[in-house]
């Protein structure tokens, strides 16, 4: 299987802040990358697909990059309904893996 | 709108086999533009796929889990099941069947809202 470390694990953040989260896939991907946001209690909810491309009805401070083995979400602005766990998915080849989930969590 | 909804129980017993169902509400499980699938999230913790199956019944698992899964359609009734068995507490979790695109591969747009499944004696 290809494993999916994102980092960091868990960070603090204001309102307005640039956020960075990276995925590092154990293997290359090539672009097979997608970004998921997930609030507690709720399903996950895709961001990005293709490692950039911005799903339809999602903000544009949220973006994607990257190719091969690492990858990263980026959150222009943070903004107070971006309080939650995100998480990469790989899905080059099966099974499907995920990352371990990124908490970002209010300074 | 296309609605999943799983079902089944809540607990279960170690070593017995963990069942559920998803109906699917909104739409058809035949049409032939997606894989319906099952996603794991153990609490507090991050997700795992667990497999899918197509309407015509193929379907592909988690070579983790292969041995102990089943997932299986009922075209008439518009849903598709899930069996584990020989569970252990390493199963519980909340349990999500989602609808997946066929041509993309990330394309997890429809989940139900997920059924808590605990393991325990």
């Amino acid at each position: 299987d290809i494993q999916m470390t994102q980092s960091p694990s868990a960070m603090s953040a204001s309102v307005g802040d640039r956020v960075t989260i990276t995925c590092r896939a154990s293997q290359g991907i090539s672009n097979y990358l997608a970004w998921f946001q997930q609030k507690p209690g709720k399903v996950p909810k895709r961001l990005i697909y293709a490692s950039s491309s911005l799903q339809s009805g999602v903000p544009s401070r949220f973006s994607g990059s990257g190719s091969g083995t690492e990858f990263t979400l980026t959150i222009s602005s943070l903004q107070p309904e971006d309080f939650a766990t995100y998480y990469c998915l790989q899905h080059n080849s099966y099974p499907p893996t995920f990352g371990q989930g990124t908490k970002v969590e209010i300074k | 709108q296309v609605q999943l909804q799983e079902s089944g129980p809540g607990l279960v017993r170690p070593s017995q086999t963990l069942s559920l169902t998803c109906t699917v509400s909104g739409g058809s499980i035949s049409s032939g533009d997606y894989y319906w699938s099952w996603i794991r999230q153990p609490p507090g913790k991050g997700l795992e796929w667990i497999g899918y199956i197509y309407y015509s019944g193929s379907t592909y698992y988690n070579p983790s889990l292969k041995s102990r899964v089943t997932i299986s359609v009922d075209t008439s009734k518009n849903q598709f099941s899930l069996k584990l068995n020989s569970v252990t507490a390493a199963d519980t979790a909340v349990y999500y069947c989602a609808r997946r695109d066929y041509y993309d591969s990330s394309g997890y747009t429809y989940w139900g809202q997920g059924t808590l499944v605990t393991v325990s004696s």
